[in-house]
């Protein structure tokens, strides 16, 4: 079973600029979460997806970050403009509803 | 908010030690997961609790669910350098919205 793809790894921007990532989850996971995790400390959830549809982003900073979950299935999480704090990795996580997280890589963004 | 906070931030053990986490919530949780992350990986999932004093148990793992669902430990016998990484707890509050704790980073020197 593949397990959830993320990409890119890595990314380097500079402050002000605008930066997507990408995930694909685990095929046939409905609940798709994007988490933040800033060095040193737990995952923060950002944006949770049942299907398409949002169910908590209630801690999503609206003002820069956007994310959407076409068709159910793949997602991406865009921040514009980025500032120095959004560097992080950003975690994508998929499940069946209610379960086990199931995470991938990650994409680490650092801001200058 | 809800807070998950996790006891100690970090823990130095030499191997063969005993290791144990605490993690406490602010609010009665409706079930509790942990997680394993080893340096620069991704969390990987090690087991869910869900009844009120629930003890699970896998191999050298000690997982308890408190009576009143609002805390929990994570009990490792004899560590191993394998042990090395980072444990959170992760709560949901009666919903399917999971919120990790603070995260507890063991090290365990041979």
């Amino acid at each position: 079973e593949a397990g959830v793809a993320q990409s890119p790894r890595y990314k380097i921007i500079e402050k002000r600029q605008s930066v997507a990532f990408w995930c694909n989850p685990i095929s046939g996971h409905a609940t798709l979460y994007w988490y933040q995790q800033i060095l040193g400390q737990g995952p923060k959830l950002l944006i949770q997806f049942q299907n398409n549809g949002v169910v908590d982003d209630s801690q999503l900073p609206k003002d820069r970050f956007s994310a959407e979950r076409l068709k159910g299935v793949d997602s991406t999480l865009k921040i514009q403009p980025a500032k120095l704090e959004d560097s992080a990795v950003y975690l994508c996580a998929s499940s069946w509803f209610p379960g086990e997280l199931f995470f991938g890589e990650g994409s680490r963004l650092t801001v200058l | 908010g809800q807070q998950v906070m996790q006891i100690p931030q970090y823990q130095h053990v030499q191997e063969g030690e005993d290791f144990t986490t605490y993690c406490n919530s602010s609010t009665t949780l409706s079930n509790i997961q942990w997680y394993k992350q080893r340096p620069g990986g991704h969390p990987v999932f090690l087991i869910q609790l869900v009844k009120s004093g629930e003890v699970k148990k896998q191999k050298r793992l000690t997982f308890q669910f408190g009576e009143a669902k609002k805390n929990s430990s994570l009990h490792i016998t004899a560590t191993q350098t394998t042990d090395v990484g980072t444990y959170f707890c992760a709560g949901s509050h009666n919903t399917d919205k999971l919120i990790f704790g603070t995260g507890t980073r063991l090290q365990v020197f041979p």
